[in-house]
């Protein structure tokens, strides 16, 4: 199994600036990898996929970067509707998530 | 607009049984893979299981394995996941989730809340 790993597990960040979450594969897992965002009482939804393309109607202050083992999802700009979790998945064998990484308020 | 919409879920035995549904609409069904993923509270996500547009290719992940099985009706655009055998560590809230060529899950449900408690 690949297990995903993703730090820090929380980051306070304040409104309007930049945020940096990364993601560690034990094994190669290509571009294979997708970010997702989670809010409370609420389904994931897709952020980006195949490492940096982002999903339909996901604003450009998301971006993703990466391939093999590392990978980082940046936050430009940290509005109020981005404190959330969020999930890194690799989908190169089977499919397996990270832990999550929560951004809060500073 | 792409709606998934999960139910059957409730309080249950350990040992018991239950089938969850998810009732998809805004897509043709057939056409896409389905996935079941769970939370449990305050946990992680933990993929469960995925079935092919037809049906014909099924996995499992291990802690589910003998245990859970997945299923599609294709004319009602209908997932189901029936678990059998419960345990308390399947408590979670499942979700349904839609599936691109073995990859991402692009949509998800709302979820929907199991709980294995006596």
């Amino acid at each position: 199994e690949i297990v995903m790993t993703q730090s820090p597990a929380t980051l306070s960040v304040s409104p309007g600036e930049r945020a940096t979450l990364s993601c560690r594969a034990s094994q190669s897992v290509s571009s294979n990898l997708a970010w997702y965002q989670q809010k409370p009482g609420q389904a994931p939804r897709l952020l980006i996929y195949g490492a940096s393309t982002r999903a339909t109607g996901i604003p450009a202050r998301f971006s993703g970067s990466g391939s093999g083992t590392e990978f980082t999802l940046t936050i430009s700009s940290l509005q109020s509707e981005d404190f959330a979790v969020y999930y890194c998945q690799q989908y190169n064998n089977w499919w397996t998530f990270g832990q999550g990484t929560k951004v809060e308020i500073k | 607009e792409v709606q998934l919409v999960e139910s059957g879920g409730g309080l249950v035995q350990p040992g018991g049984s239950l089938r969850l549904s998810c009732a998809a609409s805004g897509f043709t069904f057939s056409s896409y893979e389905m996935n079941w993923v769970r939370q449990a509270p305050g946990k992680g996500l933990e993929w469960v299981s995925y079935i092919s547009s037809s049906g014909s290719t099924i996995y499992y992940a291990d802690s589910v394995k003998g245990r859970f099985t997945i299923s599609r009706d294709n004319a009602k655009n209908s997932l189901y996941l029936q678990m059998n055998s419960l345990r308390a560590e399947d408590t979670a809230v499942y979700y349904c989730a839609r599936g691109v060529n073995y990859g991402d899950f692009d949509y998800w449900g709302q979820g929907t809340l199991v709980t294995v408690s006596s």
